[in-house]
């Protein structure tokens, strides 16, 4: 069974330009987050998809960033435009419910590193 | 609310020795508590978790962790360091409040000396 894939696992892009990351959950896995690591600090929450609907996102730091879940399957999370503290490392995870037991734990992809210049 | 903070940056060991990462966290309710591994150039590992039953959790590579309710303390260890344990752990914790998003400690650098 394939694991969270990420989608790019690098990306530089110029100050003002758009950047949009994708995430593809584990198959059948209803609970999609997004978090980000900024250089040196810790790994912070940003979003959190039930299906397709935002459960929580408390975290997104600004509305320059848009996260979306088409059809409840893949996210994508865009940037737009970027600035030069949006770099950093973009993780995506996914869990899955089991019959109303929330499941407790969180599997994670690789991360896209983006780099803003 | 939930919080979860490790102690040190960076821990050094010399291989064979003793590895002690320590982590305590702030739970209003009952916590489920992880521990990921990140290696260079990958992404975030499940080393262990714990989340109800017998405190002393054992994970892969040969790290367990051991839950301490009154001490608040979730620390990891390894009884002998190997070079390939070179790498920045991550405690964290997860519950019934936030809709289960993981919320993670700082991170902590281990070095291993030959």
């Amino acid at each position: 069974e394939a694991g969270v894939t990420q989608f790019p696992s690098h990306s530089v892009i110029e100050k003002g330009q758009t950047v949009t990351l994708r995430c593809d959950p584990i198959s059948g896995h209803d609970n999609l987050y997004w978090y980000r690591r900024v250089m040196g600090k810790e790994i912070k929450f940003l979003l959190h998809f039930v299906k397709e609907s935002k459960q929580d996102e408390s975290g997104m730091p600004n509305n320059r960033f848009l996260a979306e879940r088409t059809g409840g399957t893949y996210s994508t999370l865009k940037v737009q435009p970027a600035e030069l503290e949006d770099s950093g490392v973009y993780f995506c995870a996914s869990s899955q419910d089991r019959g109303g037991i929330v499941n407790t734990e969180a599997f994670f992809g690789q991360g896209t590193r983006l780099t803003v210049v | 609310a939930q919080s979860v903070t490790q102690l040190g940056s960076h821990v050094s060991v010399s291989e064979g020795a003793l590895v002690l990462l320590r982590c305590n966290y702030s739970s209003s309710v009952p916590p489920y508590l992880f521990w990921y591994v990140q290696y260079p150039n990958q992404g975030l590992q499940l080393l262990l978790k714990y989340t109800t039953g017998a405190t002393l959790v054992k994970g892969i590579n040969g790290f367990e962790a051991e839950f301490k309710k009154s001490e608040t303390s979730f620390h990891l260890t390894k009884p002998s360091a190997h070079m390939s344990d070179a790498a920045e752990y991550f405690c964290a914790v997860s519950g019934f409040t936030g809709g289960f998003k993981t919320i993670f400690g700082a991170g902590t650098r281990l070095f291993v000396k030959a």
